[in-house]
């Protein structure tokens, strides 16, 4: 079965520098999808960047990297330049399809991280 | 780009009672649809996704049942609420290739 982890319930950096939010699943299929999303105090979900099985390159969105590390079944996100905005959730998730058309995700246990000034 | 509204926001209901949470989606059209739920500081369980009207799958045996009766109205639903049934509930689309589009939630309390 599919699953997503991410060991780092919480996490604190200090404003101006860089976080590695760790996360690693779990597949058999060769073909997937792998997201980070941010979810600050108010609950919504913001979708952050976006990974595909087959690319090469690593993704990147602004201050956002993804670190694909496809052997290990890694998709670390990077957080350059820690601002205090982003003080939220962030949770790893991986999409998979369905026969029946479309796909599902399925979504890591989240990372809160705290920005410090 | 597409739009999700789900609403109420907030809602306090009694062990027992009825629930219908409803989402609408704008700016697209045949959008798989999604509902996850949030337990407290916890990820998101999905509940039940579509992928046209009428076509419901159910992801975990519970207490609660979706419907999609027009293409993009996405409703979710309980005869008799359960205390466990708590939380906060996400309505997603998927009409692209990336990420979801995540309404803004509705926070469930059951008391």
């Amino acid at each position: 079965a599919q699953k997503i982890t991410q060991t780092q319930p919480g996490m604190f950096v200090q404003e101006k520098e860089a976080v590695t939010l760790d996360c690693t699943y779990d597949t058999s299929d060769q073909s997937y999808g792998l997201f980070w999303y941010k979810q600050p105090s108010s609950g919504e979900m913001i979708f952050l960047i976006y990974q595909g099985s087959y690319d090469e390159q690593n993704a990147t969105e602004g201050r956002y990297s993804l670190n694909f590390q496809k052997a290990r079944k890694s998709a670390n996100l990077v957080i350059s330049a820690s601002q205090l905005g982003d003080s939220a959730m962030y949770f790893c998730a991986m999409r998979e399809g369905l026969n029946t058309g479309g796909f599902k995700t399925i979504f890591g246990a989240g990372t809160r991280l705290f920005v410090k000034a | 780009s597409q739009t999700i509204h789900q609403w109420p926001a907030t809602l306090v209901q009694p062990v027992g009672s009825p629930l219908s949470l409803e989402c609408t989606v704008e700016g697209t059209s045949n959008p798989n649809l999604y509902w996850y739920r949030q337990a407290a500081g916890r990820g998101l369980q999905l509940l039940f996704y579509s992928v046209g009207i009428g076509q419901i799958s159910s992801e975990v045996p519970q207490n609660l049942s979706a419907s999609r009766p027009q293409d993009r109205q996405f409703i979710l639903s309980s005869k008799k609420l359960l205390l466990s049934d708590s939380g906060f509930y996400l309505c997603a689309c998927t009409p692209g290739r990336y990420g979801y589009t995540f309404g803004s939630g509705t926070r469930l309390t059951v008391v």
